[in-house]
């Protein structure tokens, strides 16, 4: 069974268009993170939401609108999409949010979104 | 504001060598530590972390990394690597401010036969 899946694994679009990445967990978690991972390997966290409210809201575009309709789901919508987004975006859980039980949690990974914009 | 350094974008090795691939970070506040193994094509796994205690710690597929406060490093360490060793690595670093991971750049192992 796979513990996070994403989908669509590979996604590739034209500029300007609006798109949605989705992502499940079946591990019970509270916590679910979205990254993405640059053309040069560079993952740095956009999101986080515990329990579907968001925790976590890094320095990112207001074209990027995460949403969370339960605590199993964490969907990522992008508007207007640009070159600069071509990229692969992860999907992570946790059991609980960081710092709750007094330290990080262990975070689990999806397979990845790769997106390519053209 | 924390960083973490990987000093080695590329580590070549021949199969069944011994490997090192070193992280440093810098951190204000007190740190916990972890490493993640990226497969062709695949997700982050975590191979595994220091959060408190003995300074060496074991992961899993043979991979120990050893905190060194000191020097502000947390190498990653393998006595004999295999081929199925191929794979991008992560080491990143999750402050007690606010235990957000940041990640290194990653360092690509290449286990050549």
């Amino acid at each position: 069974d796979t513990a996070v899946s994403q989908t669509p694994k590979y996604l590739v679009t034209q500029m300007g268009n609006d798109k949605s990445i989705k992502c499940e967990q079946n591990l019970g978690h509270d916590t679910m993170y979205w990254y993405k991972q640059d053309s040069k390997k560079f993952l740095k966290i956009m999101f986080s939401y515990n329990n579907k409210e968001l925790i976590i809201n890094e320095t990112v575009p207001n074209r990027f609108s995460p949403k969370s309709p339960d605590k199993a789901h964490l969907n990522l919508h992008i508007n207007s999409l640009e070159l600069g987004d071509s990229a692969v975006y992860f999907c992570a859980s946790s059991h609980k949010p960081p710092g709750l039980a007094g330290g990080p949690e262990t975070q689990y990974f999806g397979p990845g979104t790769r997106l390519l914009v053209l | 504001a924390q960083s973490v350094t990987q000093l080695d974008s590329q580590v070549p090795v021949f199969e069944e060598a011994p490997v090192e691939l070193r992280c440093n970070y810098s951190s204000s506040v007190s740190v916990y530590l972890f490493w993640y193994v990226q497969y062709p094509n695949q997700g982050l796994q975590l191979l595994l972390k220091y959060l408190s205690g003995s300074t060496l710690v074991k992961g899993i597929n043979g991979f120990e990394a050893e905190f060194n406060k000191s020097q502000t490093s947390f190498h990653l360490r393998k006595p004999s690597v295999h081929i199925s060793d191929t794979a991008e690595y992560f080491c990143a670093v999750s402050p007690g401010s606010n235990y957000k991971l940041t990640f290194g750049k990653g360092t690509l192992l290449t286990v050549n036969p």
